[in-house]
């Protein structure tokens, strides 16, 4: 059965650092992983959709990469804001389904000016 | 402007009562979503629909009924066989083709009083 897990489950950075989020899976048999954000009470937006295929993806200031074989997926913020604040959740498609999206319970980000 | 509209923002329900919130779509999407999200943890399914006037359980479809009579409109109802029915509901619909993009609506927070 496919796991998604997120660590640490809560980050607080000072403003201006790089940093990293984590994302592990435990089946390789996917077919994209997607990252999204989610501001408080309200609802998922997609940042970064990477396929299987694919070892990374870049939008502005974040650049999500894949490593399918090990099962773990990181999506590296540089130069972080406050406006960066929110919760951060990643969510795999395995292979063998066309529907579904097995998410992580996210990392809740803080970052201090 | 294109995007998928929730409503309403906030619902609250007496024990007892069905309840149904509302996910409207104008993506021209054929898939479409419901979730279950509660404090801290990541997103359950509950209901999917591939397509017009089919529908299939997710993981935790006891006590939730979907219709869809529409390509653009997926109600929801929660009914008093929901054990558990606060949380927050989110719904969301899917590109067809190669990258399969889940976008999500606003959310409902349904709280039972």
């Amino acid at each position: 059965k496919q796991e998604v897990t997120q660590i640490p489950a809560a980050l607080s950075v000072p403003e201006g650092e790089n940093l990293v989020l984590n994302c592990s899976f435990t089946d390789s048999a996917i077919y994209n992983l997607q990252w999204f954000r989610q501001d408080p009470g309200k609802g998922l937006t997609s940042l970064l959709l990477i396929q299987s295929s694919q070892r990374e993806q870049t939008s502005g200031r974040l650049n999500a990469s894949l490593d399918k074989s090990s099962g773990r997926s990181t999506l590296y913020i540089a130069a972080s804001q406050p406006g960066d604040s929110a919760t951060y959740l990643c969510a795999v498609r395995p292979e063998d389904s066309s529907y579904k999206l097995i998410f992580g319970s996210g990392t809740r980000l803080l970052v201090r000016p | 402007d294109g995007g998928i509209t929730q409503s309403p923002k906030y619902l609250f329900r007496k024990e007892g009562q069905n309840v149904t919130l509302s996910c409207e779509q104008n993506l021209n999407h054929d898939a479409m979503y419901w979730y279950r999200q509660d404090p801290g943890q990541g997103l359950r399914l509950i209901y999917y629909s591939q397509i017009v006037n089919d529908f299939q359980k997710g993981d935790i479809a006891e006590g939730y009924s979907v219709s869809r009579e529409k390509k653009e409109s997926f109600p929801l109802t929660v009914t008093s066989a929901q054990k558990n029915p606060t949380a927050f509901y989110l719904c969301a619909s899917r590109t067809s083709g190669r990258y399969n993009e889940q976008f999500f609506g606003p959310g409902t927070r349904l709280t039972v009083l």
